[in-house]
């Protein structure tokens, strides 16, 4: 696609739920990352893939937190048993291979947990 | 301590004025460094990428200092549409992560 689509734009849930975030990488992009931020917050790293493998998977926060993605195409972010400080915009980004400056940005998802 | 740190401000400046952001950083095995510029509620977008021996766009001017360990943004006859925050970032190693600061705001006053 033109660019990095991410999916629901917005998710409002109650505690204790699960739920999925995807994201679309641009069409041959290699490297895939998400990551999470906070209201008047940076963005905090979560998990890097590279193809379907994932080297860097050191900023999950919890293991209620995981991820996949299928070979080199769209990946899920999965919070289980959501709590209210998971409340956050999921960003992902994508890039041609795994270093390259040409990082893009998906618009991200907006997660409130009620 | 935080590996990128930046003064989160607000900078509340007029039209037309000079303005500079700083940002530390702690890993000194980091290789690239970027500002990127994010509006409300949107996503980050890239600025500039920060060279070693400092580089220019237009009213824009990145800057290193590897010695001190920190890059610095410096916008010249600021603009109304240059409000936004502005996110220094830095990748250490060939995986492509970067460690985001948590920004500056920049308001930019008629």
């Amino acid at each position: 696609g033109a660019g990095v689509s991410q999916s629901p734009s917005n998710k409002v849930t109650e505690k204790g739920k699960d739920v999925e975030l995807r994201c679309d990488p641009i069409s041959g992009h290699t490297a895939l990352y998400w990551y999470r931020q906070r209201l008047g917050q940076g963005l905090e790293f979560l998990i890097y893939f590279q193809g379907n493998s994932a080297p860097d998977k050191s900023g999950l926060p919890s293991d209620r937190f995981s991820a996949e993605r299928t070979g080199e195409s769209v990946s899920t972010l999965t919070i289980q048993r959501t709590q209210q400080e998971d409340s956050a915009v999921y960003l992902c980004a994508s890039s041609l291979v795994a270093g390259n400056r040409d990082y893009t940005f998906g618009s991200g998802t907006r997660l409130t947990v009620v | 301590r935080k590996e990128v740190e930046q003064d989160p401000g607000p900078f509340n400046v007029p039209e037309g004025a000079t303005v500079a952001f700083n940002c530390t950083y702690s890993n000194s095995a980091s290789q690239s460094f970027f500002w990127y510029r994010q509006d409300c509620r949107k996503e980050p977008k890239l600025l500039m990428s920060v060279y070693s021996s400092g580089n220019e766009d237009g009213r824009f001017t990145a800057q290193l200092n590897r010695a001190s360990q920190y890059i610095s943004l410096l916008i010249r006859d600021s603009k109304l549409s240059d409000s936004a925050t502005y996110l220094c970032a830095v990748k250490a190693g060939n995986t492509g992560k970067l460690i985001f600061g948590q920004g500056t705001t920049l308001q930019v006053k008629p």
